[in-house]
């Protein structure tokens, strides 16, 4: 079974440009989350999908990141602009359903000068 | 509110030496408690879950886990540690089997000396 798919696996860029990550999760998996996972720390909850709906983001800073999930398969999620505190490792996971175990990708790390 | 508390920000052990990382979590109602791993550069693997079944549980690679209530404990232990367990390790609680959000502590990171 192929896991959770996640491009690019490595990102820099300046602060105030954008950045666009992206997600596949396995096939046949309703609900979608992206996590932030700043360096030393546990990952945090930034948004959570159920098919294309969106579940809880009440931890998505709203003014610069936005995440979408058409069709209710793949998922970007973008900053825009980008600041130096959003450097960070970005997990895709992906489960059958809200109350079931989560199967997470390699994450993205992205760095911001 | 609930939360995880990761005990040992670092563990070092020897080869073939046992492995102990605590972790002990606030919790209102009866929690799901999970062990994640994490290696350089790779996800997030599951190594084992409680969900209020038996409060010892096995996961994979030899670990196993222990939820003790009346300690709010679910420590993670390994009889013999093997130069492959050198990683992140993640204590996490889903604060009642019907929540949706999990809770990560801060993680542990395990080194094995040979």
């Amino acid at each position: 079974e192929a896991g959770v798919a996640q491009s690019p696996r490595y990102k820099i860029i300046e602060k105030r440009q954008s950045v666009a990550f992206w997600c596949n999760p396995i096939s046949g998996h309703a609900t979608l989350y992206w996590y932030q996972q700043i360096l030393g720390q546990g990952p945090k909850l930034l948004i959570q999908f159920q098919n294309n709906g969106v579940v809880d983001d009440s931890q998505l800073p709203k003014d610069r990141f936005s995440a979408e999930r058409l069709k209710g398969v793949d998922s970007t999620l973008k900053i825009q602009p980008a600041k130096l505190e959003d450097s960070a490792v970005y997990l895709c996971a992906s489960g059958l359903g809200v109350t079931d175990t989560q199967y997470f990708g390699p994450g993205t790390r992205l760095t911001v000068l | 509110a609930q939360s995880v508390t990761q005990l040992d920000s670092h563990v070092s052990v020897s080869e073939g030496t046992p492995v102990l990382l605590r972790c002990n979590y606030s919790s209102s109602y009866s929690p799901s408690l999970f062990w994640y791993v994490q290696h350089p550069n790779k996800g997030l693997q599951l190594l084992l879950k409680y969900t209020s079944a038996a409060t010892l549980v096995k996961g994979i690679n030899g670990f196993e886990a222990e939820f003790k209530k009346s300690e709010t404990s679910f420590h993670l232990t390994k009889p013999s540690a093997h130069m492959s367990d050198a990683a992140e390790y993640f204590c996490v609680v889903k604060p009642f089997q019907g929540a949706q959000k999990l809770v990560f502590g801060q993680g542990t990171r395990l080194t094995i000396n040979p």
